[in-house]
């Protein structure tokens, strides 16, 4: 089945203990990305990537890091999170310009 | 810098009956495109339908269209015959085009929820 992964799909951890979101996608799409979704913000983009070694930043990527050393895997590195950082994240992926296929998001909490 | 902008936070509608939803974006960019995703309550996003802006018919899907006013900046989600089922948050994105791994940023409005009443 053609779906987007996420894991952990919730999370409650404390401020300042690093953290990792994996994303991973089978359906050897190019383009991948990470959303975070607040109440009366909408979807914000934090990271894409057009390829493998290819990332650039979306509208809100301080705190965050990725990498994409693969073309399936793009992990979502929180290296100190901040309670400002709660939120419901999104992995999406497609194929360039097209729709993208998101994952089921996980609800991330900092104490 | 690109902009969308969704106008109605919150919207209801009776049963069998077309809705509207409002969408305009900004952007200086000739190559784009614009998507209408839903959420329901159960949190995924559902893509619903695309628009190249160098399309010249408006997209359809099924119950849904697109009613895109390309002078305007506005892409407007059209339902028809509502169901109980469409009841969701609305979001409408804008995309721009990838060329040579440059670009491919995607920003979305703030969302409509919808209601639909029986």
């Amino acid at each position: 089945e053609a779906q987007v992964t996420q894991n952990p799909r919730y999370l409650i951890t404390v401020t300042g203990k690093k953290l990792t979101v994996t994303c991973s996608q089978n359906m050897n799409h190019e383009y991948m990305s990470w959303y975070r979704q607040d109440p009366g913000l909408g979807l914000r983009q934090i990271y894409y990537s057009m390829n493998v070694e290819v990332t650039d930043k979306g509208d809100v990527p301080e705190g965050y890091k990725v990498s994409r050393k693969e073309k399936r895997n793009f992990p979502l590195i929180l290296e100190s999170p901040s309670p400002n950082q709660t939120s419901l994240y999104f992995c999406a992926s497609s194929l360039l310009g097209n729709e993208q296929f998101f994952g089921p998001g996980t609800r991330l909490t900092v104490l | 810098a690109q902009k969308i902008t969704q106008t109605q936070p919150g919207m209801f509608v009776q049963e069998k009956e077309a809705v509207t939803l409002d969408c305009t974006y900004d952007t200086s960019d000739q190559s784009y495109g614009l998507f209408w995703y839903k959420q329901p309550s159960s949190g995924e996003m559902i893509f619903l339908i695309y628009q190249g802006s160098y399309d010249e018919q408006n997209a359809t899907e099924g119950r849904y269209s697109l009613n895109f006013q390309k002078a305007r900046k506005s892409a407007n989600l059209v339902i028809s015959a509502s169901q109980l089922g469409d009841s969701a948050m609305y979001f409408c994105a804008m995309r721009e085009f990838p060329i040579y791994n440059q670009g491919g940023k995607l920003i979305f409005g703030q969302g409509t929820e919808l209601s639909v009443k029986p």
